[in-house]
């Protein structure tokens, strides 16, 4: 049972482009919605995260957007950079357990 | 201070043979996760632990096993090895009791696996 589904699967984008990836969570139990950033070879890094009772959070040119009713929240990336090529996980995580349930990922290429 | 760090980087084992992969941190963090990422996929929980002495299955615990004898180590044993358990392996910890930060993970560089 995939409880977070996450598109699109790769996307590319023009550097100075914006770049959005979509979730969608199924359980409305999960309090705490991070995005992770991984680079090939290395393990995922967080990039950003939101609790519920917000519906948007920025930070510098990463903001999430959250949409309780819908039950699904996205990424999006201002101002691409090459740099920012790398993949991207949604993830969502219950208060009682603290483990992640991550989204399958989404290829990000900015070309430059 | 080094994080989270995993031993071996890379292993290849035969169908059938047994193996541990280590994991270490020196954040002085209470939780500790086992993952496996398969290629194209999400990262899936394999055990986690709230505590030294305290551990729990995730999604995925068949075919492996772990322990938690101390706050900083966290092995994860495989018996048995099949190539169904061919994966990338990382180890993250996350730390305090409440509040946002606790619920960070910080993620070990991972241990690719391949059973042939």
């Amino acid at each position: 049972q995939q409880q977070v589904k996450q598109s699109p699967q790769s996307l590319i984008v023009q550097k100075g482009g914006i770049s959005i990836i979509n979730c969608a969570y199924e359980n409305t139990a999960f309090d705490y919605f991070p995005w992770y950033q991984q680079f090939p070879g290395k393990g995922p890094a967080l990039l950003i995260a939101i609790r519920p009772d917000v519906s948007e959070k920025k930070e510098g040119r990463f903001t999430i957007s959250f949409n309780k009713s819908a039950k699904q929240f996205s990424l999006h990336i201002m101002d691409s950079q090459p740099g920012d090529s790398a993949t991207y996980f949604c993830a969502a995580t219950l208060v009682s357990r603290r483990a992640l349930t991550f989204g399958s990922g989404t290829r990000l290429q900015v070309q430059p | 201070n080094a994080g989270v760090t995993q031993t071996p980087k890379f292993r290849i084992l035969k169908i059938g043979q047994s193996m541990t992969l280590q994991c270490t941190q020196d954040m002085n963090h209470n939780y500790m996760y086992w993952y496996r990422q398969d290629p194209g996929m999400g990262l899936k929980l394999i055990y986690y632990s709230v505590g030294a002495g305290i551990t729990d299955k995730g999604e995925v615990p068949n075919g492996y096993n772990v322990s938690r004898s101390t706050t900083e180590d966290f092995p994860l044993r495989l018996e048995l090895a099949a190539p169904s358990q061919t994966s990338v392996y990382f180890c993250a910890s996350s730390g305090g009791t409440s509040g946002p930060l606790s619920y960070e993970q910080y993620f070990g560089p991972g241990t690719r696996l391949t059973v042939t």
